[in-house]
Protein backbone atom coordinates (compact mmCIF):
# COMPACT_ATOMS: atom_id res chain seq x y z
CA UNK A 1 0.00 0.00 0.00
CA UNK A 2 1.21 3.29 -0.54
CA UNK A 3 1.87 5.54 2.53
CA UNK A 4 0.89 8.92 2.44
CA UNK A 5 2.50 11.50 5.21
CA UNK A 6 1.05 14.74 5.84
CA UNK A 7 3.31 18.27 7.99
CA UNK A 8 2.95 19.16 9.99
CA UNK A 9 -0.10 17.90 11.79
CA UNK A 10 -1.43 20.71 13.53
CA UNK A 11 -0.77 24.83 13.13
CA UNK A 12 -1.92 27.99 14.15
CA UNK A 13 -2.31 31.05 12.03
CA UNK A 14 -4.11 34.15 12.11
CA UNK A 15 -6.75 35.43 9.40
CA UNK A 16 -4.42 36.66 6.11
CA UNK A 17 -2.02 34.69 7.20
CA UNK A 18 -0.20 32.49 4.18
CA UNK A 19 -0.65 28.90 4.88
CA UNK A 20 1.28 25.91 3.61
CA UNK A 21 0.93 21.66 3.56
CA UNK A 22 3.00 19.02 2.71
CA UNK A 23 2.13 15.62 1.75
CA UNK A 24 4.47 12.98 0.80
CA UNK A 25 3.64 9.51 -1.03
CA UNK A 26 5.67 6.86 -0.13
CA UNK A 27 6.19 5.88 -4.30
CA UNK A 28 5.35 7.57 -7.32
CA UNK A 29 1.82 8.64 -7.62
CA UNK A 30 2.29 11.11 -10.84
CA UNK A 31 -0.58 13.66 -10.05
CA UNK A 32 -2.98 11.32 -8.56
CA UNK A 33 -3.28 13.45 -5.23
CA UNK A 34 -6.30 15.12 -4.27
CA UNK A 35 -6.96 17.74 -1.43
CA UNK A 36 -10.13 17.85 0.87
CA UNK A 37 -11.30 19.84 3.76
CA UNK A 38 -13.36 18.24 6.56
CA UNK A 39 -15.12 20.44 9.43
CA UNK A 40 -16.46 19.50 13.03
CA UNK A 41 -19.45 17.22 12.32
CA UNK A 42 -19.37 17.42 8.28
CA UNK A 43 -18.37 15.37 5.38
CA UNK A 44 -15.37 15.99 3.36
CA UNK A 45 -15.03 18.51 0.63
CA UNK A 46 -12.92 18.53 -2.45
CA UNK A 47 -10.67 21.27 -2.50
CA UNK A 48 -8.01 20.28 -5.23
CA UNK A 49 -7.77 17.46 -7.54
CA UNK A 50 -5.27 15.94 -10.16
CA UNK A 51 -2.96 17.83 -7.89
CA UNK A 52 -3.27 21.25 -9.16
CA UNK A 53 -6.88 21.80 -10.71
CA UNK A 54 -9.10 23.74 -8.70
CA UNK A 55 -12.85 21.94 -8.08
CA UNK A 56 -15.50 23.57 -9.76
CA UNK A 57 -16.87 26.35 -6.39
CA UNK A 58 -13.90 26.50 -4.51
CA UNK A 59 -12.39 29.97 -3.89
CA UNK A 60 -8.82 30.98 -5.87
CA UNK A 61 -6.97 31.01 -2.51
CA UNK A 62 -6.49 27.70 -2.34
CA UNK A 63 -4.38 26.07 -4.41
CA UNK A 64 -2.11 22.26 -5.16
CA UNK A 65 1.40 21.66 -6.63
CA UNK A 66 3.46 18.58 -7.28
CA UNK A 67 3.96 15.72 -8.51
CA UNK A 68 5.72 12.64 -8.43
CA UNK A 69 6.05 11.78 -4.10
CA UNK A 70 5.83 15.69 -3.27
CA UNK A 71 3.06 17.58 -2.51
CA UNK A 72 1.99 20.99 -1.38
CA UNK A 73 -1.69 22.79 -0.68
CA UNK A 74 -1.73 26.29 -0.08
CA UNK A 75 -3.96 28.80 1.28
CA UNK A 76 -2.90 32.22 0.02
CA UNK A 77 -4.94 34.44 2.74
CA UNK A 78 -6.23 32.71 5.53
CA UNK A 79 -9.81 33.50 5.91
CA UNK A 80 -11.91 32.65 9.49
CA UNK A 81 -14.29 29.71 7.28
CA UNK A 82 -10.56 27.99 6.44
CA UNK A 83 -9.91 26.93 10.01
CA UNK A 84 -10.71 23.00 9.63
CA UNK A 85 -8.65 19.89 9.16
CA UNK A 86 -7.17 19.03 5.24
CA UNK A 87 -6.61 15.94 4.62
CA UNK A 88 -4.37 14.41 1.52
CA UNK A 89 -5.58 11.27 -0.35
CA UNK A 90 -3.75 9.07 -3.14
CA UNK A 91 -6.51 8.13 -5.99
CA UNK A 92 -3.44 6.40 -8.07
CA UNK A 93 -4.02 2.58 -7.16
CA UNK A 94 -6.27 0.76 -4.39
CA UNK A 95 -6.20 1.17 -2.09
CA UNK A 96 -6.85 4.75 -1.55
CA UNK A 97 -4.86 6.10 1.49
CA UNK A 98 -5.28 9.45 3.01
CA UNK A 99 -2.66 11.43 4.73
CA UNK A 100 -3.18 11.74 8.62
CA UNK A 101 -4.58 15.16 8.04
CA UNK A 102 -3.23 18.75 9.12
CA UNK A 103 -5.34 20.55 11.67
CA UNK A 104 -5.40 24.34 11.20
CA UNK A 105 -6.35 26.16 14.06
CA UNK A 106 -6.58 30.33 15.26
CA UNK A 107 -3.92 31.45 16.65
CA UNK B 1 -28.51 18.59 -7.71
CA UNK B 2 -26.36 15.37 -7.04
CA UNK B 3 -26.80 14.15 -3.85
CA UNK B 4 -25.80 10.67 -1.53
CA UNK B 5 -28.33 10.27 1.15
CA UNK B 6 -27.10 7.60 3.90
CA UNK B 7 -29.15 5.17 5.96
CA UNK B 8 -29.34 6.35 9.51
CA UNK B 9 -27.35 5.93 12.62
CA UNK B 10 -27.18 1.98 13.99
CA UNK B 11 -25.92 0.64 17.25
CA UNK B 12 -24.97 -2.90 17.16
CA UNK B 13 -23.51 -5.58 19.32
CA UNK B 14 -19.77 -6.95 18.85
CA UNK B 15 -20.17 -9.87 16.40
CA UNK B 16 -22.97 -8.62 14.80
CA UNK B 17 -23.70 -6.82 11.36
CA UNK B 18 -24.70 -3.95 9.93
CA UNK B 19 -25.63 -2.73 6.33
CA UNK B 20 -25.44 0.91 5.60
CA UNK B 21 -27.17 2.37 2.43
CA UNK B 22 -26.32 5.16 0.35
CA UNK B 23 -28.75 6.52 -2.37
CA UNK B 24 -27.95 8.73 -5.41
CA UNK B 25 -29.80 11.40 -7.45
CA UNK B 26 -29.27 14.07 -10.06
CA UNK B 27 -27.01 12.43 -12.15
CA UNK B 28 -26.22 8.85 -14.03
CA UNK B 29 -25.68 6.29 -11.37
CA UNK B 30 -23.99 3.61 -13.67
CA UNK B 31 -21.55 5.97 -14.65
CA UNK B 32 -20.09 6.88 -11.32
CA UNK B 33 -18.13 4.63 -8.85
CA UNK B 34 -19.05 4.76 -5.11
CA UNK B 35 -16.21 4.84 -2.64
CA UNK B 36 -16.85 3.86 1.20
CA UNK B 37 -14.57 5.99 3.56
CA UNK B 38 -14.98 5.79 7.45
CA UNK B 39 -13.64 8.05 10.38
CA UNK B 40 -13.40 6.56 13.97
CA UNK B 41 -14.06 9.54 16.51
CA UNK B 42 -11.33 12.17 16.89
CA UNK B 43 -8.79 10.12 13.98
CA UNK B 44 -8.86 10.59 10.46
CA UNK B 45 -10.20 9.20 7.14
CA UNK B 46 -9.78 5.63 6.48
CA UNK B 47 -10.72 4.40 2.67
CA UNK B 48 -12.51 1.08 2.77
CA UNK B 49 -13.05 0.05 -0.91
CA UNK B 50 -15.46 0.81 -4.07
CA UNK B 51 -18.27 -0.70 -5.95
CA UNK B 52 -18.86 0.05 -9.55
CA UNK B 53 -22.48 0.70 -9.55
CA UNK B 54 -22.51 -0.26 -13.43
CA UNK B 55 -21.50 -4.23 -13.36
CA UNK B 56 -21.33 -4.50 -9.53
CA UNK B 57 -17.39 -5.19 -9.42
CA UNK B 58 -15.71 -4.07 -6.53
CA UNK B 59 -12.30 -3.38 -4.52
CA UNK B 60 -11.50 -3.64 -0.84
CA UNK B 61 -8.90 -2.64 1.37
CA UNK B 62 -6.68 -5.84 2.62
CA UNK B 63 -7.24 -5.49 6.06
CA UNK B 64 -10.91 -5.24 5.34
CA UNK B 65 -11.28 -8.24 2.79
CA UNK B 66 -13.80 -11.28 4.12
CA UNK B 67 -15.41 -8.66 6.38
CA UNK B 68 -17.11 -6.25 3.98
CA UNK B 69 -19.51 -6.67 1.16
CA UNK B 70 -20.58 -3.59 -0.93
CA UNK B 71 -23.40 -4.30 -3.23
CA UNK B 72 -26.03 -2.29 -5.63
CA UNK B 73 -29.58 -1.86 -6.74
CA UNK B 74 -29.66 -0.38 -10.16
CA UNK B 75 -33.57 0.36 -9.85
CA UNK B 76 -33.46 2.35 -6.64
CA UNK B 77 -29.96 4.26 -7.40
CA UNK B 78 -28.28 2.39 -4.10
CA UNK B 79 -25.41 1.13 -3.15
CA UNK B 80 -25.21 -0.73 0.01
CA UNK B 81 -22.35 -1.47 2.57
CA UNK B 82 -22.19 -4.59 4.72
CA UNK B 83 -19.22 -4.82 7.25
CA UNK B 84 -20.00 -8.23 9.43
CA UNK B 85 -18.42 -9.53 12.25
CA UNK B 86 -18.15 -6.32 14.49
CA UNK B 87 -16.14 -5.15 17.00
CA UNK B 88 -15.72 -1.64 19.12
CA UNK B 89 -12.88 -0.40 16.53
CA UNK B 90 -15.41 -0.63 14.29
CA UNK B 91 -17.04 2.07 15.85
CA UNK B 92 -16.98 5.30 13.46
CA UNK B 93 -18.82 7.50 10.90
CA UNK B 94 -19.27 5.89 7.62
CA UNK B 95 -19.37 7.81 4.25
CA UNK B 96 -20.17 7.18 0.67
CA UNK B 97 -18.65 9.02 -1.68
CA UNK B 98 -18.45 9.30 -5.98
CA UNK B 99 -15.40 9.01 -7.56
CA UNK B 100 -14.80 12.51 -9.77
CA UNK B 101 -14.16 11.33 -12.98
CA UNK B 102 -16.24 8.37 -12.80
CA UNK B 103 -13.69 5.45 -12.66
CA UNK B 104 -11.63 3.03 -11.10
CA UNK B 105 -8.03 3.84 -10.04
CA UNK B 106 -6.02 5.57 -10.78
CA UNK B 107 -8.81 8.44 -10.63
CA UNK B 108 -9.53 11.81 -9.38
CA UNK B 109 -10.99 11.82 -5.91
CA UNK B 110 -14.24 11.92 -4.39
CA UNK B 111 -16.69 14.68 -5.35
CA UNK B 112 -19.50 14.38 -4.12
CA UNK B 113 -20.19 12.75 -0.40
CA UNK B 114 -22.94 11.42 1.48
CA UNK B 115 -24.16 12.94 5.04
CA UNK B 116 -22.50 9.89 7.23
CA UNK B 117 -24.28 7.26 9.29
CA UNK B 118 -22.80 6.69 12.63
CA UNK B 119 -22.69 2.95 13.15
CA UNK B 120 -21.51 2.65 17.02
CA UNK B 121 -20.24 -0.92 18.18
CA UNK B 122 -21.58 -1.65 22.10
CA UNK B 123 -22.74 -4.59 24.13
Amino acid sequence: DIQMTQSPSSLSASVGDRVTITCRASQSISSYLNWYQQKEGKAPKLLIYAASSLQSGVPSRFSGSGSGTDFTLTISSLQLEDFATYYCQQTYSSPGTFGGGARVEIK
Amino acid sequence: QMQLVQSGAEVEKPGASVKVSCKASGYLFTSYHIHWVRQAPGQGLEWMGMINPSGGSTSFAQRFQGRVTMTRDTSTNTVYMELSSLRSEDTAVYYCARTKDGGYFPCYGMDVWGQGTTVTVSS
